[in-house]
């Protein structure tokens, strides 16, 4: 089975200051792992993905994330928060291709809120 | 670039309709998804399918059937609508699990059961 979860379902931030939001899993196979972003009134859009290769990722929009196999953590993270960051963001995971036991299914966490004060 | 088209964005239907729920994608994935959006409880996986005519519940199925006749078309089917269904329901779609990289979104549709 596998799970996400997200601390925080509201983060506030000033514009210029780091942005950290919280993702810790739990899965039986070695994860997958993603981050969505949701702007209003739109569907998710892939931020960044973990599978299996490098574990700092990039994505796009300046936010990177970092697979702690240690601390079951795919936290993300962006040095300078812009006004245009706030959304809702969350993290998914699903098994990786042709692993026994594993599935297409993606999961999802509950959310972030992410809030940029000017 | 991949396209996931969801057939409503706005949705309101009374309470004991069947309602249809469209999602079409243009990528010829093998996966398609259908999820549940609400506050607070993020997204909420109710079916997917993997292949035509071949569905698995997912977490919340009760209420809802799906159909998949068509390798690109996946079909929410609400069968007698209640007002605890109004709702954020989103598609997605993504490759076979031996290339799967990530799933695409459609826009949502936002169904309010009256």
């Amino acid at each position: 089975a596998q799970s996400v979860t997200q601390l925080g379902s509201h983060v506030s931030v000033s514009e210029g200051a780091l942005v950290l939001l919280r993702c810790n899993y739990s899965s039986s196979v070695p994860p997958y792992l993603f981050w969505y972003v949701q702007y209003p009134n739109q569907g998710l859009q892939l931020l960044l993905k973990y599978t299996s290769a490098a574990t700092l990722v990039k994505g796009i929009n300046g936010f990177e994330a970092e697979f702690k196999k240690s601390e079951t953590s795919f936290h993300l993270t962006k040095p300078s928060a812009h006004m245009s960051d706030a959304a809702e963001y969350f993290c998914a995971v699903t098994g990786p291709p042709n692993y026994g036991g594993a599935t297409n299914k993606l999961i999802f966490g509950t959310g972030t809120l992410l809030a940029v004060q000017p | 670039d991949v396209k996931v088209t969801q057939s409503s964005r706005y949705l309101v239907k009374r309470t004991g309709e069947k309602v249809f729920l469209e999602c079409v994608q243009d990528m010829d994935h093998e996966n398609m998804f259908w999820y549940r959006q609400d506050p607070g409880l993020g997204l909420r996986l109710i079916y997917f399918s993997y292949d035509v005519k071949m569905k698995e519940k997912g977490d919340i199925p009760e209420g809802y059937s799906v159909s998949r006749e068509k390798k690109e078309r996946f079909s929410l089917i609400l069968e007698s609508a209640s007002t605890n269904q109004t709702s954020m329901y989103l598609c997605a779609s993504s490759p076979p699990r031996g290339v799967f990289t990530e799933a695409f979104f459609g826009q949502g549709t936002r169904l309010t059961v009256v």
